[in-house]
């Protein structure tokens, strides 16, 4: 079993939609938990950085944690075709090694 | 501007000729790390160094050599490059306090 299960997508949704992507991971000593985003023939760029459990919200962009069901989330509220990318959820025990996520593809039409 | 610098962009090389990856990062941090990205397999990291002179190995180090004589250099060194590890690779650096990286934009390598 994987440590972390990303869906790779892709996903397609209209402009202005509200967009909900997930990760699902093995490990519950996971502790820090990030969104990354990846624009084609770029590296990724943190989007969202969040430490245990809750929400944390930032602009269009809100993150989940559900560390009792090991499930993370990203929602992109009023989704622009500017936000077509590939997100990568990131994990980090509070040591030296962060996972990644594969990565969702997600396309946003106008 | 606080950034990570990779160079080449992009490197088409030949088995077995001796390469190197350079990274540089402006914002003092302590944290380097080497990833590949490979489609369907996402981010793997080759090496990681948490400070001058200290370095350890990833989940995929194998072919791969890393230095940290300065501490924002961080090299990544192909001493006899395969086909198996053409790729794109990123170059990432962060500091202690926070595990949030910035990633550079990245060296998409060939070997043929």
């Amino acid at each position: 079993q994987k440590e972390v299960e990303q869906d790779p997508g892709p996903l397609s949704v209209p402009e202005g939609a509200i967009v909900s992507l997930n990760c699902t991971y093995s490990n519950s000593a996971f502790q820090y938990f990030m969104w990354y985003r990846q624009y084609s023939r770029k590296g990724p760029e943190l989007l969202m950085y969040t430490y245990s459990s809750g929400n944390k919200e930032d602009g269009r962009f809100t993150a989940q944690v559900d560390k009792s069901s090991k499930y993370i989330s990203l929602f992109i509220r009023d989704s622009q075709p500017s936000d077509s990318a590939t997100y990568l959820c990131a994990l980090n025990t509070g040591g030296f090694k962060t996972i990644f996520g594969a990565g969702t593809r997600l396309f946003v039409k106008a | 501007e606080a950034q990570v610098t990779q160079n080449p962009r992009y490197l088409i090389t030949v088995t077995g000729k001796k390469l190197t990856v350079t990274c540089s990062q402006n914002m003092n941090h302590e944290y380097m790390s080497w990833y590949r990205q490979d489609p369907g397999l996402g981010l793997r990291q080759i090496y990681y160094s948490m400070n001058v002179e200290v370095t350890d190995k990833g989940d995929v180090p194998e072919g791969y050599k890393v230095s940290r004589k300065e501490k924002r250099n961080f090299p990544l060194i192909l001493e006899s490059p395969s086909p198996n590890q053409t790729s794109l690779y990123f170059c990432a650096s962060r500091p202690v306090s926070n595990y949030g990286y910035t990633f550079g934009s990245g060296t998409r390598l060939t070997v043929v």
